[in-house]
């Protein structure tokens, strides 16, 4: 089967770092995403990865263990802009570019 | 360029009646896909299409239909309209590599 967990909620201080996990067990593996989508907005591209290791992206960074099925979003000096639902999706096999994605964290930053 | 562009943004329908939602892209993009989200959830696809005149099902297509006659157009259709179709609807496209989805502003659709 095909499988995306992430958590349903978190909450944060504003300037803090908080940390958003995903776990995936997907039949294929060509890459995992992240997007960001503000409430009553479309998803937006955040990052991509498709070798094990951080990808950093000014205060956005992006872990991936390809071994463990593992991902993780790190968000620094946390804004209040940045409260909005955060959702990692994996692009499996073949090359229909289907994604498929969690149900999506969504993060409350408070002052 | 507009991206991916949708209409409506907002629409009403009573139960058993029929719509088109319409979806665009000017970004010469092959690969087109329909999405659902529901209240708090992911998003679940609909259909998808890799290139005009070729379309395919995804995970939750009951219900829907649609077509693939431009590179740059992806209308769905709603066919006898049901309280559970009530859902935001987005489009997106990708070029396929690396694989980036980009999405339409989305459209509201409840369905009374």
């Amino acid at each position: 089967g095909q499988n995306i967990d992430q958590p349903t909620e978190m909450t944060a201080t504003e300037g803090a770092i908080v940390q958003i996990n995903c776990t995936y067990q997907t039949s294929g593996f060509n890459g995992l995403f992240w997007y960001q989508q503000h409430a009553g907005e479309a998803p937006t591209f955040l990052s991509y990865n498709v070798l094990d290791g951080l990808e950093e992206k000014g205060r956005f960074s992006s872990f991936l263990s390809r071994s463990k099925g593992y991902s993780y979003l790190l968000l620094k000096e946390l804004q209040m802009k940045d409260s909005a639902s955060y959702l990692c999706a994996v692009y499996g096999s073949g090359n229909t570019g289907k994604l498929i994605f969690g149900q999506g964290t969504t993060l409350q930053v408070k002052p | 360029n507009a991206g991916v562009t949708q209409t409506p943004k907002f629409r009403i329908l009573k139960i058993g009646q029929s719509m088109t939602l319409q979806c665009a892209q000017d970004m010469n993009h092959n690969y087109m896909y329909w999405y659902r989200q529901d209240p708090g959830m992911g998003l679940k696809l609909i259909y998808y299409s890799v290139g005009a005149g070729i379309t395919d099902k995804g995970e939750v297509p009951n219900g829907y239909n649609v077509s693939r006659s431009t590179t740059e157009d992806f209308p769905l259709r709603l066919e006898l309209a049901a309280p559970s179709q009530t859902s935001v609807y987005f489009c997106a496209s990708t070029s396929g590599e690396p694989n980036t989805q980009y999405f339409g502003p989305g459209t509201r659709l409840t369905v009374l």
